[in-house]
C-alpha cells in the first residue's frame, strides 16, 4: 500500500500568516492527490483535487503543488476559519490511503 | 445541491453487526463511487472501501476485508456499510463520501458508533 507521510503533524500560526503542509508519497502517484480540511466535530471538506485544482467555492488563498512524490498545500493570509486539521489522500491505487493529518492552530 | 445524509448514532454490543445508511440526493447516484471512511476518537481518517452503485463493484481495505460489506440500492439512492464482529476499537465516526475523479467531493455528516462490552 502507498503510504502518505504528512509533515509537520502540527503547527502554530497567526491570522495573516502563510503556512505550508507537505504530503510525501512512498512511491509515485502522478497527480492523483486530494487535500481536505476538517474542523472539530465536522466531516472533511474537499479543498483540492488532482494535486493542484481547487474545488468550486474554495477560496483562492488555498493552493496545491507537486514536485515528484512531494505534494504541498499552501494557505496564504490565514483566516480564523482556517484553523483546522488538514489531510491528504491518494487516488492512484487501492487502498486509497490518507496522510496522518496536520493540525493548524493558533 | 449534492447531499449525503447518514443514519443516526448507534450503540452496539461487542460481537454485534452494524449497518449504516447513506442517502444521496442532488445528483445521479448510480454513476459515482461511494467511499466509506472511519475516524476513531481523536484520530485521523482511515479509508475502509468503496462501492460503485451502478454495478455493485466493491473494493475493501485489507484491514476490514473480512468483516465489511458495502452495498448500494439504486432504487432508493442509498448506500450501506455493514460491519460485523464489532469490537471496542470499532468505536468511531463513520463517513460516507461521493468520489469524483481524484477526490471525495461531498461527505455525509458522519455516524457515531459506540461499541460496548
Amino acid at each position: 500500500a502507498i503510504q502518505l507521510t504528512q509533515f509537520p503533524s502540527s503547527l502554530s500560526a497567526s491570522v495573516g500568516d502563510t503556512v505550508t503542509i507537505t504530503c510525501r508519497a512512498s512511491q509515485g502517484i502522478g497527480s492523483a492527490l486530494a487535500w481536505y480540511q476538517q474542523n472539530t466535530g465536522k466531516p472533511p471538506k474537499a479543498l483540492i483535487y488532482d494535486a493542484s485544482s481547487l474545488h468550486s467555492g474554495v477560496p483562492s488563498r488555498f493552493s496545491g503543488s507537486r514536485s515528484g512524490t512531494d505534494f504541498v498545500l499552501t494557505i496564504r493570509s490565514l483566516q480564523p476559519e482556517d484553523f483546522a486539521t488538514y489531510y491528504c489522500q491518494q487516488f492512484n491505487s487501492y487502498p486509497r490511503t490518507f496522510g496522518g493529518g496536520t493540525k493548524v492552530d493558533i | 445541491e449534492v447531499q449525503l445524509v447518514q443514519s443516526g448514532a448507534e450503540v452496539k454490543k461487542s460481537g454485534a453487526t452494524l449497518k449504516i445508511s447513506c442517502k444521496a440526493s442532488g445528483y445521479s447516484f448510480r454513476y459515482y463511487y461511494i467511499h466509506w471512511v472511519q475516524q476513531a476518537p481523536g484520530k485521523g481518517l482511515e479509508w475502509m472501501g468503496l462501492v460503485h452503485p451502478k454495478d455493485g463493484r466493491t473494493v475493501y481495505a485489507e484491514k476490514f476485508q473480512d468483516r465489511v460489506t458495502m452495498t448500494a440500492d439504486t432504487s432508493e439512492d442509498t448506500a450501506y456499510m455493514e460491519l460485523s464482529g464489532l469490537r471496542s476499537d470499532d468505536t468511531a465516526v463513520y463517513y460516507c463520501a461521493r468520489a469524483t475523479g481524484n477526490s471525495a467531493d461531498n461527505w455525509g455528516q458522519g455516524t457515531l458508533v459506540t461499541v460496548s462490552s
